[in-house]
Formats: C-alpha cells, sequence, structure tokens
C-alpha cells in the first residue's frame, strides 16, 4: 500500500534528551514537510523539503533538526533547545512537480516529555 | 493578522442539515485551497480541493472560493453524526508549503 508511515506513535522524552522522529513515504514524492500542532490549534511549519540533500526551515524550526538523504525519508530531530517539545508532529509529503501542493499525512507521533 | 483564519467553533447543527465552515485568507497570491478533516486523536486528512472561483461538488461535500472576496468555504450536506470532527483550512500562499488555520470544531447532533 502506498503512503506515508512515522514511527513511532507515541514517544516519551526526558528533559535534555534528543529523539528522533521516522517519516517514510513511497508514494514517489519530491517534496515532505513537518508540522507541529498543539492542542485546539492549527498546524504549525518546522521544515520542509523540495528535494534530496536540500531543506528549508518553517516558522518554528529552533530546536529542531532535519536530513534528507533519501527520497523516501526525512527523519525530524527534536533536540534539547526545544524548550516545550509536547505535541503532536505531522509529516507530509507532495509532489512538488504539482505546484498546487495537494498534501497527504502520515498517522502522527505524539512526543510528551517526562 | 493571521494568513488564514477560520471560527474554532464549535458549530453545532443537528443531523441532516447542511455545515457551513468558512475560512480566510490574506494573500490575495494563493492559489490553492484545502479543506483536510481531522478526527480528535487522529492525523488530517484530504476531503476537498479547489483552485478555481466557483463551486466544486463532491458528495455531499461542497467547496466554494471567492478569490476577490479573499474566502473559500466548505459545505456539508445532510450532516450525518460521523462528520464531526475539525475541519481544517489550508492554503497555498506562494511559499513552499501549505499554511493552516487553526481549524473548525462541528459537531453534528443526532
Amino acid at each position: 500500500d502506498g503512503g506515508i508511515t512515522q514511527s513511532p506513535k507515541y514517544l516519551f522524552r526526558k528533559e535534555g534528551q534528543n529523539v528522533t522522529l521516522s517519516c517514510e513515504q513511497n508514494l514517489n514524492h519530491d517534496a515532505m514537510y513537518w508540522y507541529r500542532q498543539d492542542p485546539g490549534q492549527g498546524l504549525r511549519l518546522i521544515y520542509y523539503s523540495q528535494i534530496v540533500n536540500d531543506f528549508q526551515k518553517g516558522d518554528i524550526a529552533e530546536g529542531y533538526s532535519v536530513s534528507r538523504e533519501k527520497k523516501e525519508s526525512f527523519p525530524l530531530t527534536v533536540t534539547s533547545a526545544q524548550k516545550n517539545p509536547t505535541a503532536f508532529y505531522l509529516c507530509a509529503s507532495s509532489q512538488s512537480r504539482d505546484s498546487r501542493l495537494k498534501a497527504f499525512f502520515g498517522q502522527g507521533t505524539r512526543l510528551t516529555v517526562v | 493578522q493571521k494568513e488564514v483564519e477560520q471560527n474554532s467553533g464549535p458549530l453545532s447543527v443537528p443531523e441532516g442539515a447542511i455545515a457551513s465552515l468558512n475560512c480566510t485568507y490574506s494573500d490575495r497570491g494563493s492559489q490553492s485551497f484545502f479543506w483536510y478533516r481531522q478526527y480528535s486523536g487522529k492525523s488530517p486528512e484530504l476531503i476537498m480541493f479547489i483552485y478555481s472561483n466557483g463551486d466544486k461538488e463532491d458528495g455531499r461535500f461542497t467547496a466554494q472560493l471567492n478569490k476577490a472576496s479573499q474566502y473559500v468555504s466548505l459545505l456539508i450536506r445532510d450532516s450525518q453524526p460521523s462528520d464531526s470532527a475539525t475541519y481544517l483550512c489550508a492554503v497555498h500562499t506562494g511559499r513552499r508549503a501549505l499554511t493552516f488555520g487553526s481549524g473548525t470544531r462541528l459537531q453534528v447532533q443526532p
């Protein structure tokens, strides 16, 4: 089945710890995105990548890092510099040749600081 | 001013009624417009998209776009309790990623 897979579904982080969220897609999409959602709020863009080995900061990139070494994969690392990381993290992808940006989401990772 | 604005709701409608969800956007150069449905605890699911002024219908859903007024809406006919969810409006504002509103929570009362 084609789709976007995020793992893990739930993740617990201790104070001062870095954690990495996985996002893999087999849709052959060029573009991938990471969004953060806080309770009762919309999605805020963290990072996006239009092509392998290239990525751009979104609106709230501080405390996060990404890599795009393969077309299928766009992992997000939440570093200890992110002071309030508890949130729902959503990965999405789209075909960048489709300038209209029809994007599809994975099932999300819920991160909690303990 | 937020780039994409939605009334947070909740919008409560009786079963079988028409639910009308509204969204305004600030960037006149915006090119494409999307409605996502998000059930509690789940990820957003794309349900409608519209690119040109006018109406677009798909089953019980109709998306309406008025670029002059910078306004996009979603109508849900014959609303069902299973339609109860948060509806997110998303806009391609010319940036390389979608910009989302904060969502409208819809409650359909049986």
